[in-house]
């Protein structure tokens, strides 16, 4: 298995404002994906992360609101940008494990936007 | 293309009760199967998987069957807990049918258990 953190674990921010949110995982990993859970609802994609090329956004996601980073093999950010209340959400990363059979999930970033 | 569907909640049980989740995909290859658990205010936990028809997953004293037959994996326990109150999601992956990685989630049930 792996083991992931996330930074912060929660924000509140003001609408206009960006946040990065970090991810770290304990071992290298070839793709890193970053999810979005809007309250009450299920899981939306928002991006792969691969190390060394642009991030692969999903259909209604785009780079200069949602700018991704994957510097080595095991670290990745999210950058929310120029927020809304409408991104209030909990934000995922997550990899996938040896074998590709599994996917672990970070703890996740709670992000409140006023 | 591929999906997930999930039993709608909440569900509200009192403790000691059986529960079943009901989760039917479909898919157009032979995928795994796993059911993830999230803890209020926590991120996703692998609960359990099955990676090929007639696997049975288990975790603490959670089981699902894959049944390609009815293209389905439902998610059981014989006896509820309080700290079993969480947010279940089923979801798929198409590995290895394809060299794709997007998993596919369901909706989510919400299980509440009383004492």
């Amino acid at each position: 298995s792996a083991v992931i953190s996330q930074k912060p674990s929660r924000d509140i921010c003001q609408r206009g404002t960006s946040l990065t949110i970090q991810c770290q995982v304990d071992s290298q990993v070839t793709m890193m994906f970053w999810y979005r859970q809007q309250p009450g609802q299920s899981l939306t994609l928002i991006a792969t992360a691969n190390q060394g090329s642009e991030a692969t956004y999903e259909s209604g996601f785009v780079i200069d609101k949602f700018p991704i980073s994957r510097p080595n093999l095991t670290f990745s950010t999210l950058t929310v940008s120029n927020m809304s209340p409408e991104d209030s959400s909990i934000y995922l990363c997550s990899v996938i494990g040896q074998g590709a059979y599994e996917q672990y999930f970070g703890p996740g970033t709670r992000l409140t936007v006023t | 293309g591929d999906s997930v569907t999930q039993m709608e909640g909440p569900v509200t049980l009192s403790e000691e009760a059986f529960l079943t989740i009901n989760c039917t995909y479909t898919a157009t290859g032979y995928p795994s199967l796993f059911w993830y658990v999230q803890y209020p205010g926590e991120g996703l936990q692998l609960l359990l998987k099955a990676t090929k028809a007639d696997d049975k997953g288990s975790n603490k004293g959670f089981e699902a069957t894959y049944r390609k037959e009815t293209t389905s994996f439902h998610l059981e326990k014989g006896s509820v807990q309080v700290s079993d109150s969480a947010v279940y999601f089923c979801a798929l992956s198409p590995y290895p049918t394809n060299t794709g990685n997007q998993f596919y989630f369901g909706t989510g049930t919400s299980l509440t258990v009383i004492p």
